[in-house]
């Protein structure tokens, strides 16, 4: 019954490695994101997708690969891990349509903890 | 610069105690605004929202009113629970730097709530 549910919760890794978090959702939403979250509790907008379309690409290094293989799925690939990139990633979803604006509620996932070492 | 700005934390408050945290935007049009809430080891929920001026949001004893005149969206509750303690997020959409299609969100703040 998660509405939006991601995978892993935790991820433990060394620097130089190249991790994926996966994210599905279920509730039949046209668009999904992806947040960093800093230890400090800042949270910025990485990627959106709407329908399998790129739409929102904010300034993240290219070693962040989002990839969305239907519009219930985005995965977020992270190549050559670095130690700033530890924080808790979230997954969410929406209705909102395209062009926008969109009011409707975003759901998000439980988050990734991701921790380099 | 950032188009949310919210009252830092942390707010330490006691059971049935009076809560308000100011929030205040800038924007060029008329941005929707919201409401987050992230509860400790959750992801965030939408606790409320405001799509034009001088709409009042409310739900679980959270208020909010959307104030052209002073750009802002302060959240209030008249007495709060043990159960409230959490980061609470301001968002809008439409804000000055974002776009109508991208969420912007506050620095959060940071609410424990003594019994």
């Amino acid at each position: 019954d998660t509405a939006v549910s991601q995978t892993p919760k935790y991820l433990v890794t060394q620097m130089g490695n190249d991790k994926s978090i996966k994210c599905e959702q279920n509730l039949g939403h046209d668009t999904m994101y992806w947040y960093k979250q800093d230890s400090k509790k800042f949270l910025k907008i990485m990627f959106s997708y709407n329908n399998k379309e790129l739409i929102i690409n904010e300034t993240v290094p290219n070693r962040f690969s989002p990839k969305s293989p239907d519009k219930a799925h985005l995965n977020l690939h992270i190549n050559s891990l670095e130690l700033g990139d530890s924080a808790v990633y979230f997954c969410a979803s929406s209705q909102d349509p395209r062009p926008g604006p969109g009011n409707n509620e975003q759901f998000f996932g439980p988050g990734t903890r991701l921790t380099v070492l | 610069g950032n188009s949310v700005t919210q009252m830092e934390g942390p707010v330490t408050l006691s059971e049935e105690a009076f809560l308000t945290i100011n929030c205040t935007y800038t924007a060029t049009g008329y941005p929707s605004l919201f409401w987050y809430v992230q509860y400790p080891g959750e992801g965030l929920q939408l606790l409320l929202k405001a799509t034009k001026a001088d709409d009042k949001g409310s739900n679980k004893g959270f208020e909010a009113t959307y104030r052209k005149e002073t750009t802002s969206f302060h959240l209030e509750k008249g007495s709060v629970q043990v159960s409230d303690s959490a980061v609470y997020f301001c968002a809008g959409k439409g804000l000055r730097g974002g776009s109508n299609y991208k969420l912007t969100f506050g620095k959060g703040t940071l609410l424990t709530v003594n019994p």
